[in-house]
């Protein structure tokens, strides 16, 4: 069964401060991990997927498969960044059902 | 010109009453998704259509029941509403044949509120 965590739900940080954004995954056949991001009144959207290994508004994230996480990480959070963040489970060659976290919620404060 | 569109985008029902949710796509894709998104902003999948073909039904009451008359249309119906079935239904399209990215794209989402 695919699953993923996000362990935590809120993360409030000053501008200029670096935000890691954790998710772990379980999954027994080839992953592809997304995140998604949902700005105040605005559709979710992809932000970044780890097969193009692109860094996209700053945000990289790379996916370790030991550890089984593809953590979100940038070095210098801006406000508007501030967004609810989903990491996304699919299968590797196209999957029909993508799985999401629970989300976790960024604050970035002036 | 917007790719994934839904409507209604707010319904307030009273209990026990049926409702529709009609999404459309103009991206051409072949698959469609209806998430639901509850009040602690869990986003959980309910069903997914690939060419107007039902290929994934999650544990979803059978008081739901999509219908797609053709790949760029995914409705969701519901009968008999109840409290819990208050939340925000996302609609989503995603390509999943030929050049896949894997990403989905989602509509802005319609918040149905059971009284």
């Amino acid at each position: 069964a695919q699953r993923v965590t996000q362990p935590e739900k809120l993360l409030s940080v000053f501008k200029g401060a670096p935000v890691e954004l954790k998710c772990n995954y379980s999954y027994s056949g080839s992953p592809e991990l997304f995140w998604y991001v949902q700005y105040s009144r605005q559709r979710l959207q992809l932000l970044l997927r780890h097969i193009s290994r692109e860094s996209i508004k700053g945000f990289t994230a790379d996916l370790n498969k030991g550890e089984t996480s593809f953590h979100l990480k940038k070095p210098f959070a801006q406000e508007e960044d501030s967004a609810m963040y989903y990491c996304a489970l699919g299968s590797q060659g196209g999957s029909e059902k993508l799985v999401f976290g629970k989300g976790m919620k960024l604050t970035v404060n002036p | 010109d917007t790719a994934v569109s839904q409507t209604p985008k707010y319904l307030v029902t009273q209990m026990g009453n049926d409702k529709s949710i009609k999404c459309e796509q103009n991206l051409g894709h072949d698959t469609m998704y209806w998430y639901k998104q509850d009040s602690k902003k869990f986003l959980k999948i309910m069903f997914s259509y690939n060419n107007k073909e039902l290929i994934i039904n999650e544990t979803v009451p059978n008081r739901f029941s999509p219908k797609s008359p053709d790949k760029a249309h995914l409705n969701l119906h519901i009968n008999s509403l109840e409290l819990g079935d208050s939340a925000v239904y996302f609609c989503a399209s995603s390509q999943t044949s030929g050049t896949n990215t894997g990403e989905l794209f989602f509509g802005e989402g319609s918040r149905l509120t059971v009284l």
